[in-house]
């Protein structure tokens, strides 16, 4: 089945540190990947859509200068948390759709997630 | 717009009891549904999804849900449940649409807990 790599699993880092976290689709090729934060006991929030060799697509009240995201190849696309604060500790996930694959139905593959948290 | 509730935040149960996990939706346009169910620090797995035809859809680990348009709701069931279906469930919702990417918008989620 279609999997979806994410790196590192847990990350602990200082206040003021940018981290970066990897999204690998390992058997197909994405041109669209997606990036969510989830609060504890809350459901997921869609940060922004990104899009292989072109701009992300942020949603409304995600920074994009905070939150950077690099969608380079068909099978990688990395989120940089800049200047990390307390504030931006949560669980990360990001997820993939098969280029090949059209239509809303079509479901998404998620990775594992990253719990990220800033000291 | 869309958005989905999930009334229960926590479901606790019995194992080998039945259980019903509620989502309802709301949307001005035709929808697909989705459960998905994410155990402890990990991604989110499809169980099952509805897109069209027989409202009862049965997916993956012995789960099943029913659509009903007319009350906007899309429950999840399983009518015995094992100790490692302790996890968050959640509900999902996308327009209906042939091209191009939608939006899944989720709901709170609901913690199933399942004691033996």
């Amino acid at each position: 089945g279609a999997v979806v790599s994410q790196h590192p699993s847990r990350v602990i880092c200082k206040s003021g540190t940018s981290v970066k976290i990897e999204c690998r689709s390992l058997d197909f090729q994405a041109t669209t990947m997606f990036w969510y934060r989830q609060f504890p006991k809350k459901s997921l929030m869609l940060m922004a859509t990104s899009n292989e060799g072109s701009k992300a697509t942020y949603e409304q009240g995600v920074e994009k200068d905070k939150f950077l995201i690099n969608h380079a190849s068909l099978t990688l696309s990395t989120l940089t948390v800049t200047s990390a604060h307390p504030e931006d500790s949560s669980f990360y996930i990001c997820s993939a759709r098969d280029f090949r694959t059209q239509g809303a139905h079509q479901p998404q593959h998620f990775g594992d997630g990253t719990r990220l948290s800033i000291l | 717009a869309q958005s989905v509730t999930q009334l229960d935040s926590q479901v606790p149960v019995f194992e080998e009891a039945p259980v019903e996990l509620r989502c309802n939706y709301s949307s001005s346009v035709s929808v697909y549904l989705f459960w998905y169910v994410q155990y402890p620090n990990q991604g989110l797995q499809l169980l099952l999804k509805y897109l069209s035809g027989s409202t009862l859809v049965k997916g993956i680990n012995g789960f099943e849900a029913e659509f009903n348009k007319s009350q906007t709701s899309f429950h999840l069931r399983k009518p015995s449940v094992h100790i490692s279906d302790t996890a968050e469930y959640f509900c999902a919702v996308t327009p209906r649409g042939n091209t191009g990417f939608q939006k899944l918008v989720f709901g709170t989620g609901t913690r199933l807990l399942v004691s033996p």
